[in-house]
């Protein structure tokens, strides 16, 4: 079956402790991107990936990094969460053949820093 | 800078009423606008999108939007609405020479029966 999968589901952590997000996708997409999804603010990019070793800034990338080691692999990298880092996260993933192409979404990331 | 704005945050409609989801954007560019749903506890999932051409886009479930160039919409519809299109829909855009993709606040539906 051809999805996104996002690790963990769910994690309350503590202010300063560096965690990673695992994301992964099987359908040999070159596009990979990283949101946030905050009550009335919608969705925000945070960094995306046209091909393994790309990647750029989105809207709010500070206090987060990522890597595209592997073409299926791009992990979200938190080195000292902070409160406002508490969100829903969503990695997605598209056929790179022009900025046209849909995403697909894993099922989302729930964070909880304290 | 492009920007999505849906301007209402719910919307309530009786079931086998037409639904209407509105979106307005703003690039600089020309404009690829996407429909996305959210079910709870789920990721997003896509609709439908607007590429060029037919300015009536056809999508998933029933779901049509229709591209407005002049008043820089993209409103989402279905003629009959069902309760199980009850969700969050998000508007989408992207200028067509970048890949940045910017999402609407989000619009909740509600369908009664």
């Amino acid at each position: 079956e051809a999805q996104v999968t996002q690790n963990p589901r769910y994690l309350i952590t503590v202010t300063g402790k560096k965690l990673t997000v695992t994301c992964s996708q099987n359908m040999n997409h070159e596009y990979m991107s990283w949101y946030r999804q905050d009550p009335g603010l919608g969705l925000r990019q945070i960094y995306y990936s046209m091909n393994v070793e790309v990647t750029d800034k989105g809207d709010v990338p500070e206090g987060y990094k990522v890597s595209r080691k592997e073409k299926r692999n791009f992990p979200l990298i938190l080195e000292s969460p902070s409160p406002n880092q508490t969100s829903l996260y969503f990695c997605a993933s598209s056929l790179k053949g022009g900025n046209n192409q849909p995403q697909h979404f894993g099922d989302g990331t729930r964070l909880s820093i304290l | 800078a492009q920007s999505v704005a849906q301007p209402e945050d719910q919307v309530n409609v009786a079931e086998g009423n037409p639904l209407t989801v509105k979106c307005t954007y703003s690039v600089s560019g020309n404009p690829y606008l996407f429909w996305y749903v959210q079910y709870p506890n789920r990721g997003l999932q896509f609709l439908l999108k607007y590429i060029t051409g037919d300015n009536l886009v056809k999508g998933s479930y029933g779901f049509e939007a229709e591209f407005n160039k002049s008043q820089t919409s993209f409103h989402l519809k279905k003629p009959s609405a069902l309760v199980s299109d009850s969700a969050l829909y998000f508007c989408a855009v992207r200028d067509y020479n970048d890949y940045k993709l910017s999402f609407g606040a989000g619009t909740t539906v509600t369908v009664r029966a």
